[in-house]
């Protein structure tokens, strides 16, 4: 049973546009909602990460965006550039003992110029 | 800064053969975890232990032992390889207040003929 589904699988996006990618949860123990970013040949690093409590968290040009009722949350990568083609995994996790890290498929961004 | 250091980065196996993957860490983190990374799969958790001497088992814990004898250090054994054991397989560590904040290693590209 997938915990955390991610979509879309591959992401397209042209230098200067927006790439978003979406993820939906199925269990509402989770508490904290993590993105990484991985690179070629690299082990993944976390991004950025966002509680439940807050609908929107914003670091630089990536935001996330959190839909608690619904149990879904996002990535938005404004102004994208080529240095942010990745592959983009998000997760979850619950505290209470110890908090595994449940993570999506993964979504394999390309920006190109 | 080390932080996360795994070796070997690579390796060929031929079924049944068994072999160790090394992972150290330099952060004195309580958290360490394996986790294998297949493919439209994601992240998937092997073992993970939460300090020296305790180890347990994650998602797919099948054909891998864990040990833990000292917080820096939690080495992965394949006990008898299999093709299904083919893999990208990286350590991560993370502090027990923020676990969900996982830092990576490098990875080790093990392939089972």
């Amino acid at each position: 049973q997938q915990q955390v589904k991610q979509s879309p699988q591959s992401l397209i996006v042209q230098k200067g546009g927006i790439s978003i990618i979406n993820c939906a949860y199925e269990n509402t123990a989770f508490d904290y909602f993590p993105w990484y970013q991985q690179f070629p040949g690299k082990g993944p690093a976390l991004l950025i990460a966002i509680r439940p409590d807050v609908s929107e968290k914003k670091e630089g040009r990536f935001t996330i965006s959190f839909n608690k009722s619904a149990k879904q949350f996002s990535l938005h990568i404004m102004d994208s550039q080529p240095g942010d083609s990745a592959t983009y995994f998000c997760a979850a996790s619950k505290t209470g003992g110890y908090q595994k890290v449940t993570f999506g498929t993964g979504t394999k961004l390309q920006v190109i110029p | 800064n080390a932080g996360v250091t795994q070796t070997p980065k690579f390796q060929v196996l031929k079924t049944g053969q068994s072999m160790t993957l090394q992972c150290a860490q330099d952060m004195n983190h309580e958290y360490m975890s394996w986790y294998r990374q297949d493919p439209g799969m994601g992240l998937r958790l092997i073992h993970y232990s939460v300090g020296a001497g305790i180890t347990d088992q994650g998602e797919v814990p099948n054909g891998y032992n864990v040990s833990r004898s000292t917080t820096e250090d939690f080495p992965l054994r394949l006990l008898s390889a299999a093709p299904s054991q083919t893999s990208v397989y990286f350590c991560a560590s993370s502090p027990a207040w923020w676990a969900y904040k996982l830092f990576f290693g490098s990875g080790t590209q093990l392939s089972v003929l």
